[in-house]
């Protein structure tokens, strides 16, 4: 099974609003990451988490925060975002850090629209 | 900073017919290189991945290759089908650092293939 679950599919926010994005994956993979899309863009790498610690943050807005709760579940907690943020945010998982073959498994995104 | 360039942007063929998409990158110290396909506003779904130390990869219809010296891969697929169609991306895995972290992948833009029947 090389699947990454997101939830929700569609979420559509206010600027003064709050929200959550969850990712989750049940391969026992210990690192896992945020992507965000724009239209016709390619993704864009936003945080990486290895063994469930931050490893990466790629100078992502504050609004933006990520958290994981353990080795499976990957949350996005979203505040005070923007228009612009608007966006399809992807989730993926890999095996582990340093592993020679490393292979990136996405889930379905979240298309995020802020209003 | 690593920059990945896809060529072409955009393809359109007959069915049957045998493609080559390509991609280049700047930046040799590379770890891995990913292709992927990726269906409108769907996920990404894995296609091959390549090692830094390998020269070929082959799944089915697809085929990749990666001579890392120059910079560049190629994504062979054989017989196309109208079900082929999809955006194709590339994408690299920056060398992994004494940090002990993993690293994220930079994309390309992306080839727009489009099978016709």
């Amino acid at each position: 099974d090389t699947e990454v679950t997101q939830t929700p599919k569609h979420l559509v926010m206010g600027m003064t609003n709050k929200k959550s994005l969850k990712c989750e994956q049940h391969m026992g993979h210990r690192a896992m990451y945020w992507y965000k899309q724009k239209a016709k863009k390619p993704p864009e790498l936003m945080f990486v988490y290895s063994y469930e610690k931050l490893s990466i943050n790629e100078s992502v807005p504050s609004r933006f925060s990520p958290e994981c709760p353990n080795s499976s579940l990957l949350n996005l907690h979203l505040h005070a975002l923007q228009p612009e943020d608007s966006a399809l945010y992807l989730c993926a998982s890999s095996q582990a850090p340093g592993l020679a073959y490393n292979e990136q498994f996405f889930g379905p995104g979240t298309r995020l629209t802020v209003l | 900073k690593q920059e990945v360039t896809q060529i072409p942007a955009a393809l359109s063929v007959p069915e049957g017919e045998n493609l080559v998409l390509n991609c280049s990158f700047t930046d040799s110290a590379i770890y891995n290189l990913q292709w992927f396909r990726q269906d409108p506003g769907k996920g990404l779904t894995s296609l091959l991945l390549i090692q830094s130390s390998q020269r070929e990869q082959t799944s089915g219809r697809l085929n990749a290759s990666l001579d890392k010296s120059s910079g560049r891969s190629t994504l062979y697929i054989a017989a196309s089908q109208p079900g082929d169609s999809a955006t194709y991306l590339c994408a690299v895995e920056r060398r992994w650092y004494s940090g002990g972290g993993a690293d994220g992948l930079t994309f390309g833009k992306g080839t727009h293939l489009i099978i016709q029947p």
